[in-house]
C-alpha cells in the first residue's frame, strides 16, 4: 500500500536557521502531496499541497517541490521563526475513493524553535 | 467558521467497557472522517462516510462503529475497550470529492485502564 517516509523525531533549530524536514512517499499511482502543521492543543491544517510534478507548493514562508522521479516532496524555509514551532505531516492522498480524500500520513516531525 | 469540534477532550474509559466519542462540524460537509494517533506512529484512518454511506479500513473493520444521525454529527463507538484503544482520536471533515483540505478537530485523548 502507499506510504509516507518523513525525518523523523525532533528537529531543533535557532531562529533565523535554515529548516529542511525531508518527505519520501510510495504511491502505486500519481497522489496529491501535502504538508499539514499541528500547533499545541489544535488539530492538523493544511499548509499546502501539490498535485503535479515540479508543482511548488507554498505557504507562510515555507515551500516544498513535487518531485516524482525521487518520490520526494521536502519542506523546507529560509529562517524560522519561534512561533513555527509545531507538529510537521507530510501526506497524500489516495484519489480512488469516490467523495473522500484518503490521507496517508507520515509519523510527524516536531520542531522546536529556541530563541 | 472553518471549526471541527470533539467532545470530550480527554476521556478514561475502563477495560471491556463500551466508548463513545462525538464529532460535528457547522461547514455542511459531505464527508467525514475519524483518524487513530499513537505516539510515534502516523495518524492512522479508522473509517469515514461520505454522505450517509460509512466506509472502515480492512484492518479496523471489526474493531470501531461509526453513526452519522445527521450532515454534522458522527461518532465513533467501541463496542469493549481494549488497552490497545489508548490513543488520540482525530475527527476531520471535508467537502466531498478529492483533492480537498481536510478540517481536523482537536481531538479527544482517550486512556483505557
Amino acid at each position: 500500500g502507499d506510504s509516507v517516509t518523513q525525518t523523523e523525531g525532533q528537529v531543533a533549530l535557532s531562529e533565523e536557521d535554515f529548516l529542511t524536514i525531508h518527505c519520501n512517499y510510495s504511491a502505486s499511482g500519481y497522489p496529491t502531496l501535502f504538508w499539514y502543521v499541528q500547533y499545541p492543543g489544535e488539530g492538523p491544517q493544511l499548509l499546502f499541497r501539490a498535485s503535479r510534478d515540479k508543482e511548488k507548493g507554498s505557504s507562510r514562508g515555507f515551500e516544498a517541490t513535487y518531485d516524482k522521479g525521487t518520490t520526494s516532496f521536502h519542506l523546507r524555509k529560509a529562517s524560522v521563526q519561534e512561533s513555527d514551532s509545531a507538529v510537521y505531516y507530510c501526506a497524500l492522498s489516495d484519489q480512488n475513493t469516490e467523495g473522500a480524500d484518503r490521507l496517508t500520513f507520515g509519523k510527524g516531525t516536531q520542531l522546536i524553535i529556541q530563541p | 467558521d472553518t471549526t471541527v469540534k470533539q467532545n470530550p477532550r480527554y476521556k478514561l474509559a475502563r477495560v471491556g467497557k463500551p466508548v463513545n466519542l462525538i464529532c460535528s462540524q457547522t461547514m455542511n460537509h459531505d464527508t467525514m472522517y475519524w483518524y487513530q494517533k499513537k505516539p510515534n506512529q502516523a495518524p492512522k484512518l479508522l473509517l469515514f462516510y461520505y454522505d450517509k454511506i460509512l466506509n472502515r479500513e480492512a484492518d479496523t473493520f471489526e474493531k470501531f462503529q461509526s453513526s452519522r444521525p445527521n450532515n454534522s454529527f458522527c461518532s465513533l463507538y467501541i463496542g469493549s475497550a481494549g488497552l490497545e484503544y489508548s490513543a488520540m482520536y482525530l475527527c476531520a471533515s471535508s467537502p466531498g470529492g478529492v483533492q480537498n483540505t481536510l478540517y481536523f478537530g482537536a481531538g479527544t485523548r482517550l486512556s483505557v485502564l
